[in-house]
């Protein structure tokens, strides 16, 4: 069975540009997860979708950043304009139900954005 | 205080050592307990679920102390493919949260 997948593995792009990336669950996962990852303040959650509507968007961090889920198999994430701040690895993940129902979230390969 | 907290490391052992990772959560409403583990430059993977009961796969033993909001990972007869990032995540509602990961690097 194909796992998650995200788009593109990596992006490079200069300050100011606007940046999209890609994901498609595990069929049949009701949650989705995108986090961002870096050195300095580990893994973070940015927003979670439960059957394409945005539950908690809590961890977006500013305006800039802007998530949609318009399909069941299908989510964006978009910076714009990016700043070289946004440098880090976006992962995308996908659970069949909710975490205090014990269900287990498997992620995506990753993007690594570099905003120069 | 942040909700998962985990020793940083690295834990440096040789092959064979036994080696064990802590964890403490916050919110007392915890309701699952995971393992992950992530490799440099991967995604993170689920190396275990972790019961009430405590449970043990292979080598790998998890335990959870409620009354304490603690939970642990043993790792028995370590193997150099061991080393890696060990992430504890607690779940509550809808929500997963990660510690910030423990680092093992099993030496030759």
């Amino acid at each position: 069975d194909a796992g998650v997948i995200q788009s593109p593995r990596h992006e490079v792009t200069e300050m100011g540009q606007e940046v999209t990336l890609r994901c498609k669950p595990i069929s049949g996962h009701d949650y989705l997860f995108w986090y961002r990852q870096t050195m300095m303040r580990g893994l973070e959650l940015l927003i979670y979708f439960n059957n394409n509507v945005p539950i908690d968007d809590s961890g977006m961090p500013e305006d800039r950043f802007s998530a949609k889920m318009p399909n069941a198999s299908f989510s964006t994430l978009k910076i714009q304009p990016s700043e070289p701040r946004d440098s880090a690895v976006y992962f995308c993940a996908s659970s069949l139900g909710p975490a205090g129902l014990s269900y287990e979230q498997y992620f995506g390969p990753g993007t690594r954005l570099t905003v120069t | 205080r942040k909700e998962v907290e985990q020793d940083p490391g690295p834990f440096n052992v040789p092959e064979g050592a036994t080696v064990a990772f802590n964890c403490t959560y916050s919110n007392s409403a915890s309701q699952s307990f995971f393992w992950y583990r992530q490799d440099c430059r991967k995604e993170p993977k689920l190396l275990m679920s972790v019961y009430s009961s405590g449970n043990e796969d292979g080598r790998f033993t998890a335990q959870l102390n409620r009354a304490s909001q603690y939970i642990s990972l043993l790792i028995r007869d370590s193997k150099l493919s061991d080393s890696a990032t060990y992430l504890c995540v607690v779940g509550y509602g809808q929500n997963f949260v990660f510690g910030p990961g423990t680092r093992l690097s099993v030496l030759p």
